[in-house]
């Protein structure tokens, strides 16, 4: 099975801040990667998928990059409504989607 | 507008069963596979199951293999999760999701979720 890994686990930023996530899988999944974000008590949005494919209506300052087994996801200036967990999923072979552990970015 | 709304959570003993719902609207239901993700309290995000749109083909998270069902009626644009042998870690909220029409691969990742319901098992 495949196993993905988030660095850092969390964070503290404050806005205006780039922000960088890292996101690992155990071995070399194309580009079938995707990052959410999820707010206390909210359900998941979906920001990228196809490792820098940015989903209709979210916002250009956040992007994706990376292939094989490494990925990263930045927020180019962190704004106030950002503060929130962010998933990185894989879906190589589309019969199983694994979600890295999160990484929490919240207020410095 | 985009809805799915998840229904039949609650308190379930160890061993015992529940059947979680998925009404949808607002998009063609028979056009698109349906998600099923679930989250324990304070945890993080895990994947239970794909259902394509036709049923013809059916995925599972080794976790769930065996003890939950994932169905799907397209005349009544619902989705449903059959969870048999519950144990104490299946508590989570359970999300559906619609998969995101195009992707890379031939399967697609979540795109629009629903607010998820809430299954406990304890005894």
């Amino acid at each position: 099975d495949i196993q993905m890994t988030q660095s850092p686990s969390s964070l503290s930023a404050s806005v205006g801040d780039r922000v960088t996530i890292t996101c690992q899988a155990s071995q070399d999944i194309s580009n079938y990667l995707n990052w959410y974000q999820q707010k206390p008590g909210k359900a998941p949005k979906l920001l990228i998928y196809d490792a820098s494919y940015l989903q209709p209506g979210v916002p250009s300052r956040f992007s994706g990059s990376g292939s094989g087994t490494e990925f990263t996801f930045t927020i180019s200036s962190l704004q106030p409504e950002d503060f929130a967990t962010y998933y990185c999923q894989q879906y190589d072979n589309a019969r199983v989607f694994t979600f890295g552990p999160g990484t929490k970015v919240d207020i410095k | 507008e985009v809805q799915l709304l998840e229904s039949g959570g609650g308190l379930v003993k160890p061993g015992g069963s529940l059947r979680l719902s998925c009404g949808v609207s607002g998009f063609t239901f028979s056009s698109y596979g349906m998600h099923w993700v679930r989250q324990a309290p304070g945890k993080g995000l895990e994947w239970v199951s794909l259902v394509s749109s036709s049923s013809d083909y059916i995925y599972y998270a080794d976790s769930v293999k065996g003890r939950f069902t994932v169905s799907r009626d397209n005349a009544k644009n619902s989705l449903y999760l059959q969870m048999n042998s519950l144990r104490v870690d299946d508590t989570a909220v359970y999300y559906c999701a619609r998969e995101r029409l195009t992707c890379g691969n031939i399967n697609c990742p979540p795109g629009d979720w629903g607010q998820g319901t809430l299954v406990t098992v304890s005894s």
